[in-house]
Formats: C-alpha cells, sequence, structure tokens
C-alpha cells in the first residue's frame, strides 16, 4: 500500500480483555517498529523488527505484551489482560532500512475502561 | 540517559506570525534529529538534520542544528491556522535504531 496501515482505529477494552492490534506497512519496508503514545506525550519506543526477526523488546513495557511478525511484513502488537494505564495510542512505523526515517501509521486509539 | 527536551510547551499566536520551537537533548553518539508535525494521530515527517549549521527549508518551515550545544529548532513564518498542531523532535543516536521523542510543542494559531 501506499502509507503504513493500521487496524483498527480506535478500539474500546474492558479491563483484564485481550486485544489485537495490526499494522501493514509499506509493502518493501524491512524495518517495523511499534511506539506507544500517553497522552499529552511523545511518542516511546516499544518494539522493533528487522524483517520477520524482532531485534530489540527492550521498551514493551510488561510480559503482557507481545508483538510478532511472522511473515516480513503485517505486525501485530497484543496485549493481554488490558489495563488501564495502556490506554494510549499505538503507532507503527515503518522504514525502507535504517536511517532512512520512518513513515507512521495513523495509530490505533486503545481505550481501557 | 538520553533525553530530548522541546519548549515551549503550547503556544498560541494570530496568523501571520513567525514561531520559533526549539528541541534541546543529551544523548550518547548523536546521529541525526528528526522533526514531525502531529495533526491527528500520525507524526508526518518534516525535516531530518544531522550537520551543524545547515538550514533545511521547506516552504515557511526552516530548521537548524547546532551539535556543540545540542539544540535545533524549527521556525515558522507567516504562520496560518493549517500550521495547528503538535510539533515533535526525535532524536536518533549512533547504532541504535530507536527516536528519542521530545513531549512535543501544541502550536494553535487562530485566524
Amino acid at each position: 500500500g501506499a502509507g503504513v496501515s493500521q487496524s483498527p482505529r480506535y478500539k474500546v477494552a474492558k479491563r483484564g480483555q485481550d486485544v489485537a492490534l495490526r499494522c501493514d506497512p509499506i509493502s518493501g519496508h524491512v524495518s517495523l517498529f511499534w511506539y506507544q503514545q500517553a497522552l499529552g506525550q511523545g511518542p516511546e519506543f516499544l518494539t522493533y523488527f528487522q524483517n520477520e526477526a524482532q531485534l530489540d523488546k527492550s521498551g514493551l513495557p510488561s510480559d503482557r505484551f507481545f508483538a510478532e511478525r511472522p511473515e516480513g511484513s503485517v505486525s501485530t502488537l497484543k496485549i493481554q489482560r488490558t489495563q488501564q494505564e495502556d490506554s494510549a495510542v499505538y503507532l507503527c512505523a515503518s522504514s525502507l532500512a535504517l536511517s532512512y526515517g520512518y513513515t507512521f501509521g495513523s495509530g490505533t486509539r486503545l481505550t481501557v475502561v | 540517559e538520553d533525553k530530548v527536551v522541546q519548549s515551549p510547551l503550547s503556544l498560541v499566536v494570530h496568523e501571520g506570525d513567525t514561531v520559533t520551537l526549539n528541541c534541546s537533548y543529551e544523548v550518547t553518539n548523536f546521529r541525526s534529529l528528526l522533526w514531525y508535525k502531529q495533526e491527528k494521530k500520525a507524526p508526518t515527517f518534516l525535516f531530518m538534520l544531522t550537520s551543524s549549521g545547515i538550514e533545511k527549508k521547506s516552504g515557511r518551515l526552516s530548521s537548524i542544528l547546532d551539535k556543540k550545544e545540542l539544540f535545533s529548532i524549527l521556525n515558522i513564518t507567516a504562520t496560518q491556522t493549517g500550521d495547528s498542531a503538535v510539533y515533535l523532535c526525535a532524536v536518533e543516536a549512533s547504532g541504535t535504531y530507536k527516536y528519542i521523542f521530545g513531549t512535543g510543542t501544541r502550536l494553535k494559531v487562530l485566524a
């Protein structure tokens, strides 16, 4: 596609529910990133993939967060047993290669009630 | 600890005004500094700066980097209501791929 596509755009989850957020990067982009943006804050790094390999997951806030990119294209960020503090916009970005600059998707706004 | 600090946090101006947004940083092995504009949700790329003293321009927007004093500024001249957005500054350290973002400057341009 022409841009980075994320779905759903909005997700309301009850506390304790599991959610899955999808990111479809620009075709051919090797690098894929997930960021979390809390209200009024800048995005914070969660995890990074190069093709299907998850090279860095140091930003994932807890073991309830899990990300995968099994075929090196579409990625899914899964949050288990959601908590209110998980409420944020989750941004996905892709890049042709490192140091090329990211293209961000429009994000998924997760609200945990 | 690597960090990026932006100022002011918010700014309200009238159309036609010129604004200067500031970004200071502390990062090990600086590689690049980037400016993004965020209107709804997706940050859109404005500039990437790697060298000191070289101004990047795009229409009414311009930016410059000072690697000695560890800061960058983003200037917007003849502001328009469409410039209303959050402007994010991010820094990349050499040998990493992560961007460290500031909290952004929220700019509101009044008609």
